[in-house]
Formats: structure tokens, C-alpha cells, sequence
């Protein structure tokens, strides 16, 4: 079962911030935050992760709440080619045990001119 | 970087009939990961390998089902005999023994008529 709850869906305009929340009250200690995406048609694709502190890549960042019970994708600039299905998926790391993503239903995001 | 290659991309058969889906994993992955994907069920997690090794197949819906990984190159997902709902999009995915990135192929599409 997945151990996330996340929005069905959610709109951003173009070239404004996309805020995609997560809610995973149930994580354990060892388990990492997970983002990945799926556009239509595509195998998911990688976003980023994170275990209690900020991350920041390329493509988006991930706050994480002190408590950890939740967390929030930010894509800062929104465009329609980030339109797609996001995934907050929690597990431990790889290199902890070897398990595979769990996915749930995700949020479908779609971004509009 | 080839990415994960999946073949065939695209198969229409009859109910009934024998069905190989086949996967190549990125060079020097040791973890190898079969999902499928309907709108009703989602992502789902059938089977995944660990140095050729199948370390959790729980996921693989009935014995109609069978996955091999022959050698670290290589794996095949086996429907024998097909029904019509097994129609469905057969994802293919690997990752590196510390990567906590797990990549997917573009996925293939079977369709049971």
C-alpha cells in the first residue's frame, strides 16, 4: 500500500511556481521522500528525493517539514511540459535494503498557457 | 547512455497466445524492476531482481506470469496463455546497488484482443 496522500489534481499557469503537497504521516526514521513524474505516454521519470533537509536540483525543490509527516514538490517556474502525473513515493534508500518503488495514484498536474 | 530498452514497444495478439515482453538494463545496474500499468490499478510492482537473482515476486498476479533474468543484460516477462486483461502498458526498470535512482524504459504496450 502506498503510504502517501497526495491531491488528484492541481493547475499552475505558465512560468508561475507549481506547489505539489505530500502528505506521508506514517514515515519512518530511515525512509526517504521520493518525487518522480510521469508524462503521458513516458516511463516515470526522476525528480529528486530527500531524508529530513532541503534539496534543491535542476529540475525542482523538496521542503520537508520538520516533522517530516509531509513535504512539497516545487517546480519554481511552471511549464506546459511539466504537465504530468508527479509520484511522492517513500522508501528506504537503495544502498539501506534493496526495494523497489511503490506507486500510488499521484497528482496530475497540468499547466496551462 | 542508452537508457533502459524495452521491445517489443507495441503488440497486439490474441487471447490465448504466448507473450514475451524483453528487457536490457543500463550496464552495470544490478537491480531490475517489472511494473505494468492500467488506468484502473496504476503503477504496479510485479517482480524485481537483484544480481539475476528474483527477490520479491509478490506482485506477479497469477501463474500465467513468469520473469527470467538469465544474465546481468537481460530479463523477459512471460504471459502464457494471454487474456484480454492483461492489456496493459509493461514497464522495465533498473538501478546501480547504491543508486537511489531507479530508471524506466519507455514501456511496452500489449493489447489482448
Amino acid at each position: 500500500d502506498a503510504k502517501t496522500t497526495q491531491p488528484t489534481s492541481m493547475d499552475c499557469a505558465e512560468g508561475r511556481a507549481a506547489n505539489l503537497p505530500c502528505n506521508h504521516s506514517t514515515i519512518s526514521g530511515n525512509e526517504y521522500v521520493y518525487w518522480y513524474r510521469q508524462i503521458h505516454s513516458q516511463g516515470p521519470q526522476y525528480i529528486i528525493h530527500g531524508l529530513k533537509n532541503n534539496e534543491t536540483n535542476e529540475m525542482a525543490s523538496l521542503i520537508i517539514t520538520e516533522d517530516r509527516k509531509s513535504s512539497t514538490l516545487i517546480l519554481p517556474h511552471a511549464t506546459l511540459r511539466d504537465t504530468a502525473v508527479y509520484y511522492c513515493i517513500v522508501r528506504v534508500a537503495a544502498h539501506q535494503a534493496g526495494t523497489a518503488l511503490i506507486f500510488g495514484k499521484g497528482t496530475t498536474l497540468s499547466v496551462s498557457s | 547512455d542508452a537508457g533502459v530498452i524495452q521491445s517489443p514497444r507495441h503488440e497486439v495478439t490474441e487471447m490465448g497466445q504466448e507473450v514475451t515482453l524483453r528487457c536490457k538494463p543500463i550496464s552495470g545496474h544490478d537491480y531490475l524492476f517489472w511494473y505494468r500499468q492500467t488506468m484502473m490499478r496504476g503503477l504496479e510492482l510485479l517482480i524485481y531482481f537483484n544480481n539475476n537473482v528474483p527477490i520479491d515476486d509478490s506482485g506477479m498476479p497469477e501463474d500465467r506470469f513468469s520473469a527470467k533474468m538469465p544474465n546481468a543484460s537481460f530479463s523477459t516477462l512471460k504471459i502464457q496463455p494471454s487474456e484480454p486483461r492483461d492489456s496493459a502498458v509493461y514497464f522495465c526498470a533498473s538501478s546501480r546497488p547504491s543508486g537511489n535512482t531507479i530508471y524506466f524504459g519507455e514501456g511496452s504496450w500489449l493489447t489482448v484482443v
